[in-house]
């Protein structure tokens, strides 16, 4: 079984509707992100959370929220979809860094969300 | 400014060769990692290698290895004996110094690898 999973993998969904990917882990890891990937560039970081109760934002939250309803778990939500949030969302994990982890970041497989 | 170049948007290589993607970083900070990782065309993303900036060794893992200059602030992944499975998508990530506690990848625009037989 992957460490990493995502729900669901592809989601197609109409503008103002509300949408939430779900990202689970088996790694133990404390640290979980969200990134998105637009065509042709790299990964942006959305929000990051280092425990439970530690939620931050990162480069471009705007437009999103998230919640960390457990070690494993962390959900991305897009209160109204708009079109320019079409992209591929990667969950990523990683652990607390320190002298046996380098905190390398493991990506799920992703969720290719569509917005009309 | 852009942290992480990476000037090569495609690259091909000739099966069972050795083929070298580039990646330069921009940082003032003394500790920072750098990663690798590929995309093949199925979309995951697979970590393949890091490098600390304190590692005196430069990182190997299989046939990929990462020639680190730090002076030069370049990361290039080198992968030996391509194969057919090597065709995807190659990132560089460097953590971000910068971040205080955030320690986020920042990525570069990645590099196209096409494998022929």
């Amino acid at each position: 079984d992957a460490d990493v999973t995502q729900t669901p993998r592809n989601r197609i969904t109409k503008t103002g509707k509300r949408i939430m990917l779900e990202c689970s882990q088996t790694k133990g890891h404390d640290r979980m992100y969200w990134y998105r990937q637009d065509p042709g560039l790299g990964l942006r970081l959305i929000y990051y959370s280092f425990d439970v109760k530690d939620i931050n934002k990162g480069e471009i939250s705007d437009g999103y929220s998230v919640s960390r309803q457990a070690q494993a778990k962390f959900s991305l939500s897009l209160e109204s979809a708009i079109p320019n949030q079409t992209a591929l969302y990667f969950c990523a994990t990683s652990a607390h860094p320190g002298l046996a982890s380098t905190d390398t970041q493991y990506f799920g497989p992703g969720t290719r969300l569509t917005v009309l | 400014a852009q942290k992480i170049t990476q000037t090569q948007p495609g690259m091909f290589v000739q099966e069972k060769e050795a083929v070298t993607l580039d990646c330069t970083y921009d940082t003032s900070d003394q500790s920072y990692g750098l990663f690798w990782y590929k995309q093949p065309s199925s979309g995951e993303m697979i970590f393949l290698i890091y490098q600390g900036s304190y590692d005196e060794q430069n990182a190997t893992e299989g046939r990929y290895s990462l020639n680190f200059q730090k002076a030069r602030k370049s990361a290039n992944l080198v992968i030996s004996a391509s194969q057919l499975g090597d065709s995807a998508m190659y990132f560089c990530a460097m953590r971000d110094p910068a971040g205080g506690s955030a320690r986020q990848l920042t990525f570069g625009s990645g590099t196209q690898l096409t494998v022929l037989p």
